[in-house]
């Protein structure tokens, strides 16, 4: 009964391919967010959907697509990789409200050869 | 602007000895909201402690407490008794305004507990 879960865990891909990551939380939250950690550690949001609606994009390129089918999934995109792309995606989702962490999926580590 | 500063990339801290993680926040909304998350180097992102801009009192979770600061706009983490499984990266983040859904991340602090 993980609260967060995201598929795969690690993902192996050449340069140029495409490729998509899943999450699905079963929190019955209404947020669910996607972020990059680099390799220095660093935590960037990426996207936030709110009841299937986007309300973040923080300038990323537009190879990076988010799609929610529906609350409790927000699955992740990714066209052409490249080598930048090379990080550590982390799933997550909250309640809307100042007060409310967001619980995170444990991640998936993303190589692009 | 960064909105959150961890100005420690590392710290060491001896077994069983209390250990303080600065962070520091800009923000010019009254609303918000900041929390600490760990991460373990199995790689999740741990929820620690949350403190709201409105609290008067510092938030306490067991071992961890949140030395808030509110006119220095610092939320500094102190562990308390550390263990050697306190060993990870420390993060600070804050929400601002409310029903704002972003949340913002420091560098993070990777802290070294020494048996």
């Amino acid at each position: 009964d993980t609260a967060v879960s995201q598929t795969p865990k690690y993902l192996v891909t050449q340069m140029g391919n495409d490729k998509s990551i899943k999450c699905e939380q079963n929190l019955g939250h209404d947020t669910m967010y996607w972020y990059k950690q680099d390799s220095k550690k660093f935590l960037k949001i990426m996207f936030s959907y709110n009841n299937k609606e986007l309300i973040i994009n923080e300038t990323v390129p537009n190879r990076f697509s988010p799609k929610s089918p529906d609350k409790a999934h927000l699955n992740l995109h990714i066209n052409s990789l490249e080598l930048g792309d090379s990080a550590v995606y982390f799933c997550a989702s909250s309640q809307e409200g100042l007060q409310e962490t967001q619980y995170f999926g444990p991640g998936t580590r993303l190589l692009v050869l | 602007a960064q909105k959150i500063t961890q100005t420690q990339p590392g710290m060491f801290v001896q077994e069983k000895e209390a250990v303080t993680l600065d962070c520091t926040y800009d923000t010019s909304d009254q609303s918000y909201g900041l929390f600490w998350y760990k991460q373990p180097s199995s790689g999740e992102m741990i929820f620690l402690i949350y403190q709201g801009s409105y609290d008067e009192q510092n938030a306490t979770e067991g071992r961890y407490s949140l030395n808030f600061q509110k006119a220095r706009k610092s939320a500094n983490l102190v562990i308390s008794a550390s263990q050697l499984g306190d060993s990870a990266m420390y993060f600070c983040a804050m929400r601002e305004g409310y029903n704002n859904n972003d949340m913002r991340f420091g560098a993070g602090t990777r802290l070294t507990v020494k048996p």
